[in-house]
């Protein structure tokens, strides 16, 4: 079974641009989580997609959104893009929103905005 | 105050000298606790989920085990294949279903 794939790898952009990122999780599962990962802050949680609606979000500025598609695949979009938006951007599946269930990472997208 | 702390927050060991990695946490409501191993550039790795106090997982050379406030990642008689960044989770009444993760302990394993 294939994992969750993430496109692109890398990407750099530059202040001010937007960017989105693309998902696509396991067969099978309905859930997809975005996280934002940095030396300094760690795994943060962006948001959560099930069944096209947004479950759950964090604390992070409008300015970062997403969306999910019937087949379960997600992207989300940063706009007006701040040096600080560095990061690696990790997408993460399960089966569903419920209590308990593993989620499952890809591999990451390594955005740099320059 | 951090609601899920790791320590340490790195680790030295030799090849063969077994150590535990500690995850401690101060919500109420654990509806799980996970622990992942993340390599450099690379997405977390699932290992374990564990749902109740007393409850213990194995898996090769790794033992996680959970108390009411606490769980340990026990690794026996580590190889260098094992240097990684072990990361734990909290699912918790009070965050919803997210996942809220600790800083992570980076283990560095000397052959």
């Amino acid at each position: 079974k294939a994992g969750v794939t993430q496109t692109p790898r890398y990407l750099i952009k530059t202040r001010g641009q937007q960017v989105t990122l693309s998902c696509s999780p396991i067969s099978g599962h309905r859930s997809v989580s975005w996280y934002q990962q940095t030396p300094g802050q760690g795994l943060q949680f962006l948001f959560e997609y099930f069944s096209e609606t947004q479950r759950n979000k964090g604390n992070f500025p409008g300015r970062f959104s997403g969306r999910q598609f019937s087949n379960s695949r997600s992207e989300m979009n940063v706009s007006t893009l701040e040096l600080g938006d560095s990061a690696l951007y990790l997408c993460a599946s399960r089966s569903g929103p419920g209590v308990g269930s593993e989620q499952y990472f890809g591999p990451g997208t390594r955005l740099t905005v320059t | 105050e951090d609601q899920v702390t790791q320590s340490p927050e790195a680790l030295r060991l030799q090849e063969g000298e077994s150590s535990s990695l500690n995850c401690s946490y101060t919500v109420s409501g654990l509806r799980g606790l996970f622990w992942y191993r993340q390599d450099p550039g690379k997405g977390p790795e699932f290992l374990f989920t564990l749902y109740s106090a007393g409850e213990e997982k194995e898996k090769e050379r790794l033992k996680a085990t959970l108390t009411k406030k606490e769980s340990f990642l026990h690794i026996t008689a580590p190889k260098p294949e094992d240097s990684a960044t072990y990361l734990c989770a909290v699912q918790a009444e009070e965050y919803g279903n997210k996942l809220v993760f600790g800083a992570g302990t980076i283990l560095r394993v000397k052959s």
